[in-house]
C-alpha cells in the first residue's frame, strides 16, 4: 500500500469555524490532490498540487484553500466551515500525470453542524 | 471539459453470475481511462487502466474492461462475481493535455448470495 495518511480521520465542527485537514505521504510523489466524495456526485476535485508551493484549483474550490510547503504534506483548509462542506475528503498522490494511477488515502469524514 | 457517465447507480447481481458496469466518456482528444473500486469505509484502489494499445484491458480480481472509441465507452466486466466484489466502482478519465481526473458518480455493486 502507498504510504498515505490523513488526519484527522473524523471531525465534527461547528459552522463558521476554521478547519484544516492534513495529508501526509512517504512516497515522494510530485502530485497531490484533494477530493470530496458526496452521494450522487462521486469524487470531485477541490485542489491539486504539482510541486512544492505549486497548486491549482479543481472544479469545486470555492470555500477551500490549500498549501504545500513540503513534498510530503498537503493541507486543506476550510476558512469558515459551512454545512454544505459536510463530506468525506480524500487525499490522493500520483508520481506523474496524467497517465499514472492515483493512490488514495483512507479519507476524513467531516461533519459541520 | 471531459465528463464521465456511469449509467447505473446500483447493480444487484447473484453470486457467480456475470456482471457489466457501464461507463461512457466524452472527449475529443486522446483519453486515458481508469476503473477504481472502493470497499466500505476505505479509499479507492485501482482495478485497471487503459492508456493505449489493446482495447481489452485486464485488471485485478478477475475484472476486465474494453475500450470502445466509436461508442466512447469503457465498460467493466467480470464473468463470475463473488460476495467479496460487493463495493462501489468508479470510472475515471483524463487526457494527455489535461491536468485533472474526472470521476463518474459511481456504481454500487451488490452481490447476492
Amino acid at each position: 500500500d502507498a504510504g498515505i495518511t490523513q488526519s484527522p480521520r473524523h471531525k465534527v465542527t461547528e459552522t463558521g469555524t476554521p478547519v484544516t485537514l492534513r495529508c501526509h505521504q512517504t512516497e515522494n510523489h510530485r502530485y497531490m490532490y484533494w477530493y470530496r466524495q458526496d452521494p450522487g456526485h462521486g469524487l470531485r476535485l477541490i485542489h491539486y498540487s504539482y510541486g512544492v508551493k505549486d497548486t491549482d484549483k479543481g472544479e469545486v474550490s470555492d470555500g477551500y484553500s490549500v498549501s504545500r510547503s513540503k513534498t510530503e504534506d498537503f493541507l486543506l483548509t476550510l476558512e469558515s466551515a459551512t454545512s454544505s462542506q459536510t463530506s468525506v475528503y480524500f487525499c490522493a498522490i500520483s508520481e506523474t500525470h496524467p497517465i499514472n494511477e492515483q493512490y488514495f488515502g483512507p479519507g476524513t469524514r467531516l461533519t459541520v453542524t | 471539459a471531459q465528463s464521465v457517465t456511469q449509467l447505473d447507480s446500483q447493480v444487484p447481481v447473484f453470486e457467480e453470475a456475470p456482471v457489466e458496469l457501464r461507463c461512457n466518456y466524452s472527449s475529443s482528444v486522446s483519453v486515458y481511462l481508469f476503473w477504481y473500486v472502493q470497499y466500505p469505509n476505505q479509499g479507492l484502489q485501482l482495478l485497471l487502466k487503459y492508456l493505449s494499445g489493446s482495447t481489452l484491458v485486464k485488471g485485478i480480481n478477475g475484472f476486465e474492461a474494453e475500450f470502445n472509441k466509436s461508442q466512447t465507452s469503457f465498460h467493466l466486466r467480470k464473468p463470475s462475481v463473488h460476495i467479496s466484489d460487493t463495493a462501489e466502482y468508479f470510472c475515471a478519465a483524463t487526457s494527455n493535455t489535461g491536468n485533472q481526473f474526472y470521476f463518474g458518480t459511481g456504481t454500487s455493486l451488490t452481490v447476492i448470495p
